[in-house]
């Protein structure tokens, strides 16, 4: 199962530039999490938001989230070609011992 | 961090065979495990939902005889798919949900082809 969307599906950009990612999901959630996968490798964990939390910054990146709305954004600022990825949102039930169900994905490409 | 290995990392088997893949966390106690599978360019699917000690917790769609997962310990889980078919190629990843932190850690993944 999935617990909703993403978009763009698809996005390039510019070294330098700035990219920003949606997520939408369906349920009521603990937390949200972003994850990034290189192609054809595992996923690296990017930075968790917590349910009761509306913004969170690590680095280049910022992860907005609105309960309200069901929905979340990861900005990376300044971006560079080594960003060139997909990236996942995924979301934790409130639920106890569920399973991380992840969004379709943003695949992203950075060109220099 | 915690840690998670799978292996083995990438697998090639002939159609109608089976194969196995394990999931251990290595420093860490998962009383819970989590099986995923990746198509190219899709995202993660769930398949199962595994607790040490019990019988796993399929996904609608997902047959249970055909993927068959054992948690026999608080840091090992198997998935073996039995009489596997080329559509059956994919990327398996497995996560560990540790105790007490409730925190979930995720596999490198395994590769998985049939010819």
């Amino acid at each position: 199962s999935q617990q909703g969307e993403e978009d763009p599906q698809a996005l390039s950009i510019q070294e330098g530039e700035n990219a920003t990612m949606n997520c939408s999901y369906k349920t009521s959630i603990n937390n949200l999490q972003w994850y990034r996968q290189n192609s054809g490798r595992g996923l690296v964990h990017l930075i968790l938001i917590r349910s009761n939390e509306r913004e969170k910054h690590s680095g280049r990146l910022r992860v907005t989230l609105d309960t309200s709305k069901k929905s979340s954004s990861l900005l990376i600022t300044a971006s560079r070609a080594a960003d060139t990825a997909s990236y996942f949102c995924a979301t934790e039930s409130r639920q106890a011992g569920t399973a991380l169900i992840f969004g379709k994905g943003t695949t992203l490409s950075v060109s220099s | 961090g915690a840690v998670v290995s799978q292996h083995p990392s990438w697998v090639i088997c002939k159609s109608g065979t089976s194969v196995k893949i394990e999931c251990r966390s290595l420093d860490f106690q998962a009383t819970t495990m989590f099986w995923y599978r990746q198509f190219p360019k899709q995202s993660l699917m769930l398949m199962a939902t595994s607790n040490e000690g019990s019988k796993a917790t399929y996904e609608q769609g997902v047959e249970k005889d055909k993927f068959l997962i054992n948690h026999a310990s608080l840091t090992l889980s198997t998935l073996t798919v039995t009489s596997a078919h080329p559509e059956d190629s994919s990327f398996y990843i497995c996560s560990a949900r540790e105790r007490p932190s409730g925190e979930q850690y995720f596999g490198p993944g395994t590769r998985l082809t049939v010819t």
